[in-house]
């Protein structure tokens, strides 16, 4: 079956540092990869999302890049900022299936 | 334009209640899911509605669990003998034909005492 690891958190970082957060999935047939984003007290946000293999997904200044080969889709930012201070979820889906399969999220904080 | 919404936001509640939670789609979404989220972890499927047919409800976790869509808009997810290992998030997306980005609302946010 379809499944997403994450690296755990908490990351902590300061502003302007550079962000690597590490996703990789197990998957049968060609899923779309997405990163959600869920902010302190709201719900979750689409971040960016790539349908196919070397495809990049970008937004805010965040980008990832789909992996086929090594099946991974990590999430970097160059610059992050306090505001980046959030849940960081990687997903795919769907396939034969509609539903998204989440990764257990990564906790970012981002100190000034 | 209006979002995925989602009431009660919360939801206190005793071990062997009913409760029925309520989810708004985005207008002319056709594709309606739910999901559980639990603390630390990322949400995990319930089911999934195209129109006002369950298409996959494979996720519901057992037959305490259900959820119904009568118009293809509003879907209740209902839970029956609530136990405390029900307490969770429970988020409701929706996507205009179920192959494309899922918008999620604010979740409601379930405890059961």
């Amino acid at each position: 079956g379809n499944s997403v690891t994450q690296m755990e958190g908490p990351v902590t970082l300061s502003e302007e540092a550079f962000l690597t957060i590490n996703c990789t999935y197990t998957a049968t047939g060609y899923p779309s990869l997405f990163w959600y984003v869920q902010y302190p007290g709201e719900g979750l946000q689409l971040l960016l999302k790539a349908t196919k293999a070397d495809d990049k997904g970008s937004n805010k200044g965040f980008e990832a890049t789909y992996r086929k080969e090594t099946t991974s889709f990590h999430l970097e930012k160059g610059s992050v900022q306090v505001s980046d201070s959030a849940v960081y979820f990687c997903a795919l889906g769907p396939t034969g299936r509609r539903a998204l399969t989440f990764g257990s999220g990564t906790r970012l904080q981002v100190q000034p | 334009g209006a979002g995925v919404s989602q009431t009660p936001s919360n939801k206190v509640t005793e071990k062997g209640k009913y409760v029925e939670l309520r989810c708004d789609p985005i207008s002319g979404h056709t594709a309606l899911y739910w999901y559980r989220q639990s603390l630390g972890q990322g949400p995990e499927f319930l089911i999934y509605f195209q129109g006002t047919g369950a298409a996959d409800d494979s996720g519901l976790p057992n037959d305490r669990f259900f959820a119904v869509r009568p118009e293809g808009s509003v879907s209740t997810l209902k839970i029956q003998r609530t136990e405390r290992g029900d307490s969770a998030v429970y988020l409701c997306a929706s996507s205009p034909l179920g192959l494309e980005t899922q918008y999620f609302g604010p979740g409601t946010r379930l405890l059961v005492l």
